[in-house]
């Protein structure tokens, strides 16, 4: 069975520092994977998203970035975190395109504080 | 840009009442999904929809697609305390194959 692995569940990091959230899933090849960020419990703001190793396009200007080294790993990281990089981090893998989208499968996420 | 709006954002009921909850664009949309999120916890996949018209059930929840295939609704009967969350339809366009665009949910408090 597929799954999807994210951490840490919590991080708390100061202003200025950098940022590293890695995303792993298992049971599936070629998925296409997102990182996307919901602030306040509601909407989700697609940040990053890949369709293949080493391909990544980018839904929002920030000082974010993110890397797809090996098939099934996504990372989102940051040189120098803003307080406006708080909130809730989520990874999500899919297959299918269109018609046959099947859906997402979201990871637990990653609760970030920037203080 | 392709938006989903969703109605009502917020909704508390008493266990056992029905309820429905609504997806708008006014965009066509491939296929379009519902998620359930918990408090600290990813979306949940509920269902997804792909043909207009299609009516698809789960349980005491029923989801509908719009025969135009740009609306959706989500009834939920004789809601239990366990139904509480964030509800999220979400969209594939047709100018966006691999990307889904999400409303911003409906959050329901079913209390006992």
């Amino acid at each position: 069975s597929q799954t999807i692995h994210q951490w840490p569940a919590t991080l708390v990091q100061p202003v200025g520092s950098p940022l590293s959230l890695e995303c792993t899933v298992e049971g599936t090849s070629n998925p296409n994977l997102y990182w996307y960020r919901q602030a306040a419990g509601r909407g989700l703001q697609l940040l990053f998203y890949s369709v293949g190793i080493g391909q990544i396009s980018s839904e929002v200007p920030q000082n974010l970035s993110a890397s797809r080294p090996q098939d099934r790993q996504f990372i989102l990281s940051s040189k120098k975190l803003l307080l406006s990089d708080s909130g809730f981090y989520l990874c999500a893998w899919s297959v299918g395109t269109g018609f046959l989208h099947y859906g997402y499968t979201f990871g637990s996420g990653t609760r970030l504080t920037v203080v | 840009t392709q938006l989903l709006e969703q109605s009502p954002q917020f909704l508390s009921i008493q266990e056992g009442e029905n309820l429905t909850v609504y997806c708008n664009s006014s965009s066509v949309f491939s296929s379009l999904q519902w998620y359930r999120q918990e408090p600290g916890e990813g979306p949940v996949l509920l269902v997804t929809v792909v043909t207009g018209g299609e009516v698809k059930k789960l349980k005491r929840l029923t989801f509908q697609f719009g025969d135009a295939r740009k609306d959706s609704s989500l009834h939920i009967t004789a809601a239990q305390t366990g139904d509480t969350g964030l509800y999220l339809c979400a969209g594939v366009s047709g100018g966006s194959n691999y990307k889904l665009t999400f409303g911003k949910g409906t959050l329901l408090t079913v209390n006992p």
